[in-house]
């Protein structure tokens, strides 16, 4: 059964960091892109992050460019996503969504059940 | 950045047809890609590249798109079907060969009466 598990949400203060990680089990990990997307409390989806099963390719969104780094590592089928400066605008349930194919553009076909991080002082 | 517009609420009954849009500047040269999501619950892809179903999505979902709207029906509406729909297409970046991002409509909320 494909699973995507996200860990390392919690509360943070202002400016403050946190690193999300994506446990995947259940296919071939380096075979897929991958992307992060989050949803604020009632909002839409908004894109964050995609990178290529080989790394090759990383985008990110121009609100968190030069703040957040996406990164995976294919020998332990892990994806993290590296959040620095964050401001109260972060605050979100983030998804972990595996693609459909290597390189992006794909749609999403698989997506954990989130992980609530809130930027508070 | 491209936007896509799509109306925040449908209402609709059961068995009727629920038709959600999704408005962007030629649409129709881009694949569009759907998503459901229910309470609590993270997004389900519906349907992908216009008008494709992943396996597991009745027939009685589809997708189009031409020109200026991408829409997706779902004939027969059941009570299981009210959640809220998103569109989502990629937008390569002008002047970069190696730029793009994702863009996600703003969502329609389905409601079953």
């Amino acid at each position: 059964e494909v699973q995507l598990v996200e860990s390392g949400g919690g509360l943070v203060k202002p400016g403050g960091s946190l690193r999300l990680s994506c446990a995947a089990s259940g296919f071939t990990f380096s075979d897929y892109s991958f992307s992060w997307v989050r949803q604020a409390p009632g909002k839409g989806l908004e894109w964050v992050s995609s990178i290529s099963g080989t790394s090759s390719y990383i985008y990110y969104a121009d609100s968190v460019k030069g703040r957040f780094t996406i990164s995976r590592d294919n020998a332990k089928n892990s994806l993290c996503l590296q959040m620095n400066s964050l401001r109260a605008e972060d605050t979100a349930v983030y998804y972990c969504a595996r693609e459909r194919g290597l390189d992006p553009p794909w749609p999403s076909t698989k997506w954990g059940q989130g992980t609530l991080v809130t930027v508070s002082s | 950045s491209y936007v896509l517009t799509q109306p925040p609420s449908v209402s609709v009954a059961p068995g009727q047809t629920a038709r959600i849009t999704c408005g962007g500047n030629n649409i129709g040269s881009r694949s569009v890609h759907w998503y459901q999501q229910k309470p609590g619950q993270g997004p389900v892809l519906v349907v992908y590249d216009d008008s494709d179903r992943p396996s597991g999505i009745p027939e009685r979902v589809s997708g189009s798109n031409s020109g200026n709207t991408a829409t997706l029906t779902i004939n027969r509406v059941e009570v299981g079907d009210e959640a809220d729909y998103y569109c989502q297409v990629w937008d390569t970046r002008s002047g970069s060969s190696n730029s793009g991002s994702y863009v996600f409509g703003s969502g329609t909320k389905v409601t079953v009466l």
